[in-house]
């Protein structure tokens, strides 16, 4: 049972235009939301997260905006640039003692010059 | 500077054996995971540690052991078991007291022959 959703696995934009990754997640007891980019044969690394008790965040160009009544979340990029290309994982925390994460399965961003 | 550090970069084992891969952190964090990518697929969990000497199994743990005899260092034994172990393997860490943003390691890829 995937409890975390990206449904599109590869998202194509043009240099300077907005990229939107969505995803989107089953359990209602998930407190916290993060977005970890990743490049090939590296260690993810983290970008942004949000609160389950907040509606959006914002970090440089980077804006994260979450809709519990429709169990979804988004992560709007703006202006891409060619280096945002890497693979883009939402996660989910239950929170807790365990702190556990909830990982998609990730959307390859490719933003061409 | 502090961070996580994994070894080997790539590790090439023959079928049958088992095999260690490394992770240590100097960031001082209480609390260690290990996931597992495959191609197509999120990070899954296989085990995490939130003290030293002691550690729980994640959603995939069969095939692997784990131990936590020190704060900085949490290694993965692959061991026989596992029916398919060629995978990107990484490992991360937190502080238990800050919630759930994850630090990853590099990543060490496995590949049984």
């Amino acid at each position: 049972d995937q409890q975390v959703k990206q449904n599109s696995p590869s998202l194509s934009v043009q240099e300077g235009r907005i990229s939107i990754l969505n995803c989107d997640y089953t359990n209602s007891m998930f407190d916290y939301f993060l977005w970890y980019k990743k490049y090939p044969a590296e260690g993810p690394t983290f970008l942004i997260s949000i609160s389950s008790i907040k509606d959006k965040n914002e970090d440089g160009r980077f804006t994260v905006f979450l809709n519990k009544s429709a169990k979804h979340l988004s992560l709007h990029i703006v202006p891409s640039q060619p280096g945002d290309s890497a693979v883009y994982f939402c996660a989910a925390s239950l929170g807790g003692a365990t702190n556990k994460l909830i990982f998609g399965t990730g959307t390859l961003l490719a933003v061409q010059p | 500077d502090g961070g996580i550090t994994q070894s080997p970069k790539y590790l090439f084992r023959k079928e049958g054996q088992n095999v260690t891969l490394s992770c240590e952190q100097n960031l001082n964090h209480d609390a260690m995971y290990w996931y597992r990518q495959d191609p197509g697929q999120g990070l899954r969990l296989i085990y995490y540690s939130q003290i030293v000497n002691d550690f729980q199994k994640g959603d995939i743990a069969e095939g692997y052991s784990v131990s936590r005899e020190k704060k900085e260092s949490f290694p993965l034994t692959v061991t026989s078991a596992q029916k398919n172990p060629t995978a990107f393997y990484l490992c991360a860490s937190t502080m238990r007291q800050f919630n759930n943003e994850q630090f990853f390691g590099p990543g060490t890829r496995l590949t049984v022959l």
